[in-house]
């Protein structure tokens, strides 16, 4: 089946120490996004890609990073995480940009900062 | 700019009773409009979206949305909940390439 698939599910770094988070699709979609999401909030965009053009949302800090090197691959870096970044990282994908084209979640990552 | 609101975080339902789940949006141009579920410690996933063709939508696990354009409304509505109802329940809509979520109702399910 054609999906979202999120690397780890579940993660534990420490205070300051760099964590990357991983996505990837067989959508074969151009657009992915990753999302913040804080208990009991809505989840909160942090940047996205289309093709290969970054686009960073302008609260985004610069404690967070993206890569995407293919279609197919995208990953989400926290140089210094905080305890303020524990949360759930989602990556979601849509076939275009534009208004009409809904957005397909992967299953998450949860980030615990100790 | 493109916003919906969502009132009363969290809604409780018998089983069996019908789920009415509130969504306003305020927008300028007519708008794309979603409905999106999370299950626990899980991604969301699309019940339904609204994009002009019908103003009844119908989506997935006997959700649907009726498109109410003088109410400014997109209410989510399922006549008989399910304990597997239990869930998050997102509103959103397309803005600027984005998806503007509001701030989602917990709905939980007594048995």
């Amino acid at each position: 089946d054609a999906m979202v698939i999120q690397n780890p599910r579940y993660q534990v770094t420490q205070f300051g120490k760099p964590v990357t988070l991983s996505c990837s699709q067989t959508l074969n979609h151009n657009v992915m996004y990753w999302y913040q999401q804080k208990s009991s909030q809505a989840p909160k965009l942090l940047f996205h890609y289309y093709d290969k053009d970054f686009n960073n949302e302008a609260d985004t800090p610069d404690n967070f990073q993206s890569r995407r090197p293919n279609t197919s691959f995208c990953f989400l870096d926290i140089r210094s995480p905080g305890l303020g970044d524990a949360a759930m990282y989602l990556c979601a994908t849509s076939r275009e940009k534009g208004i009409s084209y809904e957005q397909y979640f992967g299953p998450g990552t949860r980030l615990t900062v100790t | 700019a493109q916003s919906v609101t969502q009132l009363g975080s969290h809604v409780s339902v018998s089983e069996g009773a019908l789920v009415l789940l509130r969504c306003n949006y305020s927008s300028s141009v007519p708008p794309y409009l979603f409905w999106y579920v999370q299950y626990p410690n899980q991604g969301l996933q699309l019940l339904l979206k609204y994009t002009s063709a019908a103003t009844l939508v119908k989506g997935i696990n006997g959700f649907e949305a009726e498109f109410k354009k003088s109410e400014t409304s997109f209410h989510l509505t399922k006549p008989s909940a399910h304990m597997s109802d239990a869930a998050e329940y997102f509103c959103a809509v397309s803005r600027n390439n984005r998806l503007a979520f509001g701030k989602g109702n917990q709905v939980v399910v007594i048995p």
